[in-house]
């Protein structure tokens, strides 16, 4: 299968810890999306990478979260001292972008993550 | 940034067309409007998207007037298996690049 992965599936975790997600998109799409998505609300735009290179991040975006893409290849989500309000579905997303912002997302099945 | 207002649920029957409208007041010239489906413990699955006019595709029609402030997405005889949240997003892409996800429509098919 040549989809989008996510590592892990679920995550339990004390407040004050730090986690860390992985994401490997589709092999050759050269961005790489992060979200965040709580129940019953649409997925929420963390940040974004085309290539190697952050290219943006949410304004809403604390801190505490960091996100890396070495070499243009899997992306890390790293949250650290974890609050509960940080519970949520995690998502990422690669895409193949032609010049234009027109590029068609494929996501993976996210990671859950739950602080406690 | 555009931004998007949807129906947040409806019902329909096995068999029947549904159609989601999507309203975007604010889109841009260059912005184009993408659907998403998205089951229980997924992730979003791409199902259109269009510019102007309409654009059909093996699963779905979209429909986008002149003045493209709204978008409506029509699913043909549907069935239960399209019980989902479906998505309408603007492609906003500029020096601030974000997408705006609303919290889509719930669209419940009965039998």
């Amino acid at each position: 299968d040549t989809g989008v992965s996510q590592n892990p599936r679920h995550k339990i975790t004390k407040r004050g810890q730090n986690v860390t997600f992985r994401c490997d998109p589709i092999s050759e799409h050269n961005r790489l999306y992060w979200y965040r998505q709580t129940l019953g609300q649409g997925p929420e735009f963390l940040t974004y990478f085309q290539n190697e290179a952050q290219l943006e991040k949410s304004r809403l975006l604390s801190d505490r979260f960091s996100a890396e893409r070495p070499k243009g290849s899997f992306s890390t989500l790293e949250i650290q001292r974890t609050e509960q309000g940080d519970s949520a579905m995690y998502l990422c997303a690669s895409s193949l972008t032609r010049g234009r912002g027109t590029d068609t997302q494929y996501f993976g099945p996210g990671t859950r993550l739950t602080v406690l | 940034l555009a931004k998007t207002t949807q129906p947040i649920s409806m019902d329909s029957y096995e068999g029947q067309e549904v159609n989601i409208t999507c309203s975007h007041n604010n889109i841009a010239t260059n912005d184009y409007i993408t659907w998403y489906q998205q089951f229980p413990s997924q992730g979003p699955r791409f199902i259109i998207q269009g510019y102007k006019t309409k654009v059909t595709n093996e699963v779905a029609s979209l429909f986008i007037p002149a003045d493209r402030k709204s978008s409506t997405l029509s699913l043909p005889r549907v069935s239960l298996s399209d019980t989902a949240v479906y998505y309408c997003l603007v492609d906003h892409m500029d020096s601030n690049y974000q997408l705006i996800w609303g919290a889509g429509t719930k669209l419940i098919i009965k039998p």
